[in-house]
């Protein structure tokens, strides 16, 4: 099975410097990849996929991912945090489970993002 | 909108209650998804619909019981669950492949 691992449970960051959420892939060939955003009692939103096109993903709110096969990483950056990117955000692997299932998607455990004025 | 919508949006049930999660997706997707989300755990994926037949059962306790009458609903029938139950149950929607995932906002469930 496809797998994902945060490497962080926690981060941080003061209002206006740089985010880096990181992320590991386990996958037994080429991966898509995903970040996903939950805000407080909200649903997941989509913020960027990887699929074996472009390696610097662009995503939603100034986010961006780059894929490196080299290091099996899929950090996700962003130049400035705001206030409103406080979150959860999730590191995600699609996973083909079987001819009939095809896929599904497997979960990190999750960064939970602070952002300090 | 999500074009992914769940309800209720809160549950509180006893151990012995029948209740169910409803969710309904406008997106035109052909699988549909029931996610568990739990403290401190990941989400961990329940059943998988694809073109309303169910697909993947991930050794989800016979209490939960999924329904898929056609594509654009999806229930999760609850039967005497216990306290650890208790979750953000989280419903998904997608086209067949590996693609993104379009979730509802959730139904929380506490089990007292």
């Amino acid at each position: 099975a496809q797998s994902v691992t945060q490497l962080d449970s926690h981060v941080s960051v003061s209002e206006g410097t740089p985010v880096l959420l990181r992320c590991n892939y386990s996958s037994s060939y080429s991966p898509s990849l995903f970040w996903y955003v939950q805000h407080p009692n909200k649903g997941l939103q989509l913020l960027l996929k990887y699929t074996s096109a472009a390696t610097l993903v662009k995503g939603i709110n100034g986010f961006e991912a780059e894929f490196k096969k080299s290091e099996t990483s899929f950090h996700l950056t962003k130049p400035s945090a705001h206030m409103s990117d406080a979150a959860e955000y999730f590191c995600v692997v699609s996973d083909f489970l079987n001819s009939n299932s095809g896929y599904a998607l497997n979960f990190g455990k999750g960064t939970s993002l602070l952002v300090t004025p | 909108e999500t074009g992914v919508t769940q309800t209720p949006r809160h549950l509180v049930m006893g151990m012995t209650n029948k209740k169910s999660l409803k969710c309904e997706q406008h997106l035109g997707h052909n699988a549909m998804y029931w996610y568990k989300q739990s403290a401190k755990k990941p989400l961990e994926l329940m059943f998988v619909y694809s073109l309303e037949e169910r697909v993947e059962n991930n050794s989800v306790p016979s209490r939960f019981s999924p329904e898929c009458p056609n594509s654009s609903h999806l229930f999760l029938h609850l039967h005497t669950l216990q306290p650890e139950d208790s979750a953000l149950y989280l419903c998904a929607s997608s086209q067949a492949g590996p693609g993104e995932l379009f979730f509802g906002e959730g139904s929380r469930l506490t089990v007292l």
